[in-house]
């Protein structure tokens, strides 16, 4: 079974709008920890956001915020004010704890493509 | 940004010839990871390192090898390429094993024809 899921293969947004990407997860363990990378058309990968499975608040970083919804086991990226340079392959990650053996596992992730 | 390179960035070479990647990091931290990224498959865990000379497989290990006989160096080798090892492969460290926020390298392009 999938645990990190990434439903949009692909995602245009307006200049200047908010765009969230979706990202579900599955997990029994109690501790984990969620994460945002991004990859633009260079390659590397680009530590965005985290956000632990206890955190009570919603984690931000910038324009940068992960809507953090533990029932649903969701944990979307939301974009403010995109940006041109906000174009690139967005993916979600999950950290397991000691009952996964800390084991990182990354979504197939979704391509953003912001219009001028 | 964290301190990781990785050589060579872009390398090819035929099927069969043994193949050394590099990382290299300068944050001191304790774990390293090798992972390939291919289309379809997003980023898999090959093998990583929790210390010097010490290493464990990832979900995708067979094929290659890895060392660490300094905290900063984590060396990937295929022992004999294959058309299927074609990938980008990504070095990534973490200052711990818990739940620690896991930086990447720059990446190596590796074509085996």
């Amino acid at each position: 079974a999938q645990k990190i899921t990434q439903t949009q293969p692909g995602m245009f947004v307006q200049e200047k709008e908010a765009v969230t990407l979706d990202c579900t997860y599955d997990t029994s363990d109690q501790s984990y920890g969620l994460f945002w990378y991004k990859q633009p058309s260079s390659g590397e990968m680009i530590f965005l956001i985290y956000q632990g499975s206890y955190d009570e608040q919603n984690a931000t970083e910038g324009r940068y915020s992960l809507n953090f919804q533990k029932a649903r086991k969701s944990a979307n990226l939301v974009i403010s004010a995109s940006q041109l340079g906000d174009s690139a392959m967005y993916f979600c990650a999950m950290r397991e704890g000691r009952n996964g053996g800390f084991k990182t596992i990354f979504g197939a992730g979704t391509r953003l493509f912001v219009k001028a | 940004d964290a301190g990781i390179t990785q050589s060579p960035r872009h390398k090819v070479t035929e099927t069969g010839t043994p193949v050394t990647l590099r990382c290299h990091q300068t944050e001191n931290h304790r774990y390293m990871y090798w992972y390939r990224q291919d289309p379809g498959h997003g980023l898999r865990l090959i093998h990583y390192s929790y210390g010097v000379k010490d290493t464990d497989k990832g979900e995708v290990s067979d094929g290659y090898s890895v060392s660490r006989s300094k905290t900063e160096d984590f060396l990937l080798t295929l022992e004999s390429a294959t058309s299927s090892q074609t990938s980008v492969y990504f070095c990534a460290i973490s200052r711990d094993r818990g739940l620690e926020t896991q930086y990447f390298g720059p990446g190596t392009r590796l074509l085996v024809l």
